[in-house]
């Protein structure tokens, strides 16, 4: 299996413009996770699915951020309308059962850059 | 408040050094994770623990359930074990993240 698969790896945006980052799971994992990583608050959790329901969306930061998972094979993260402050590496992670019980395996992540 | 703690924040070790990194925290968890962040950004999930102590190669990670402790150890550290090493502890269905450990092994 080729792992977690983020695309783009890099986004350049202008503020107010819409942001898709997609991300494909690990084949047969049942749980995705979105991330968000800044040198000012670290690595957070905005959500996680399970089996393609969203779970958990507390650390979604605010109506401007969406997520969905249509089907066990791709996960998209929206922002729009963009911010500056959005900017951020965004990593996806997929793992087998569930975030507790087991390791889970990262994407290399997305850098968006909003200008 | 930070809900976990790790230290210390910087490391610099000596080529085949043995290497500790500290995790502390204040609530009742159900698991806890190290990361591992390369240089490049990529992430690498290392271990999962809810008790115990787990050995993977030259790492090993221990969890003390009553202290609200956790340790990661490298033994033997080479230069490539350079990055930032991160606990994550999983509370109800909430992660909460440490700020992360730089460590720098010279040659």
């Amino acid at each position: 299996d080729a792992g977690v698969i983020q695309s783009p790896r890099h986004e350049v945006t202008e503020m107010g413009q819409e942001v898709t980052l997609r991300c494909k799971p690990i084949s047969g994992h049942n749980s995705l996770f979105w991330y968000r990583q800044t040198m000012m608050r670290g690595l957070e959790l905005l959500i996680y699915f399970n089996n393609n329901v969203p779970i958990d969306d507390s650390g979604m930061p605010e109506d401007r951020f969406s997520a969905k998972m249509p089907n066990a094979s791709f996960s998209t993260l929206k922002i729009q309308p963009s911010e500056p402050r959005d900017s951020a590496v965004y990593f996806c992670a997929s793992s087998p059962t569930g975030q507790g019980l087991t390791e889970a395996f990262f994407g290399q992540g997305t850098r968006l850059t909003v200008v | 408040k930070n809900e976990v703690e790790q230290s210390p924040q910087n490391l610099t070790a000596q080529e085949g050094e043995f290497i500790t990194i500290n995790c502390s925290y204040s609530v009742g968890i159900s698991a806890l994770h190290w990361l591992q962040q390369h240089p490049g950004g990529g992430i690498v999930s290392l271990f999962m623990l809810s008790s115990g102590k787990k050995k993977h190669g030259r790492l090993i990670a221990t969890i003390n359930i009553q202290e609200k402790h956790s340790s990661l150890h490298i033994t033997a550290s080479h230069p490539r074990d350079s990055a930032v090493y991160i606990c994550a502890v999983l509370v109800g269905n909430q992660f909460y993240f440490g700020t992360g450990t730089s460590l720098t092994v010279i040659p």
